[in-house]
């Protein structure tokens, strides 16, 4: 069974960090592109970044480059989110989710990880 | 960006009947592989987003057939046939077309 559980999330202030994990078990992990998704409070969801299968490629939203990172290290089936300079409006829940059907279909996601920026 | 813009639902949906919601976007989806790259997801109040259907009709696992997406270039329908209280949440479709994958606002199913 394909499961996907993040971890990470919490109460931050305006400027700081946090860093999010995504551990995949259940598929080869390194098999496949994978990608966070966000969704603030009441709002719909908004993409916020893909990695490829061996992490070579990365994508961002405009609003998160040069202050998110997305890694993995596939000896350990894990996704990160390194979030850097975080601002209120990044305040939301954060899902991983994988493409094993196919690249680009998110087949999979995991249980959310709430993340508040607040002072 | 490719904006994608969700059509709304005239709720509450009698059980039984059927719905559509429509989804455009502000660029053909096509791909140089001849491939549409729209996807439509059911998010259930307080659960996590579920694939429903991918590359515009193509049903993914386990989804029942009550669920069927058409459409081509920028112009979309996802179906929901015999409609069950089951079937209620927000519904959005996803271009993954280009970056940066851009989703509808969603749509809501209510149930009566």
């Amino acid at each position: 069974e394909v499961q996907l559980v993040e971890s990470g999330g919490g109460l931050v202030q305006p400027g700081r960090s946090l860093k999010l994990s995504c551990a995949a078990s259940g598929f080869t992990f390194s098999n496949y592109g994978m990608h966070w998704i966000r969704q603030a409070p009441t709002k719909g969801l908004e993409w916020v970044a893909s990695i490829s299968p061996s992490g070579g490629s990365t994508y961002y939203r405009d609003s998160v480059k040069g202050r998110f990172t997305i890694s993995r290290d596939n000896a350990k089936s894990t996704l990160y989110l390194q979030m850097d300079s975080l601002r209120s409006e990044d305040t939301a829940t954060y899902y991983c989710a994988t493409d094993r059907l196919n690249p680009y279909v998110m087949d999979a996601w995991g249980q959310g990880a709430s993340v508040t920026v607040s002072s | 960006d490719i904006v994608m813009t969700q059509g709304a639902l005239p709720n509450p949906v009698p059980s039984g009947e059927s719905a559509s919601i429509t989804c455009r976007s502000s660029k053909s989806l096509v791909y140089k592989d001849g491939k549409t790259y729209l996807n439509w997801f059911l998010q259930r109040p307080g659960q996590s987003p579920q694939l429903l259907t991918y590359w515009t009709s193509t049903r993914a696992s386990g989804v029942s057939e009550r669920f069927s997406g058409s459409g081509s270039g920028t112009y979309f329908t996802l179906k929901i046939s015999r409609v069950r209280a089951e079937d209620a949440g927000v519904y959005y479709c996803q271009q993954v077309r280009e970056y940066p994958f851009t989703f509808g606002s969603g749509t809501k199913l209510e149930i009566k």
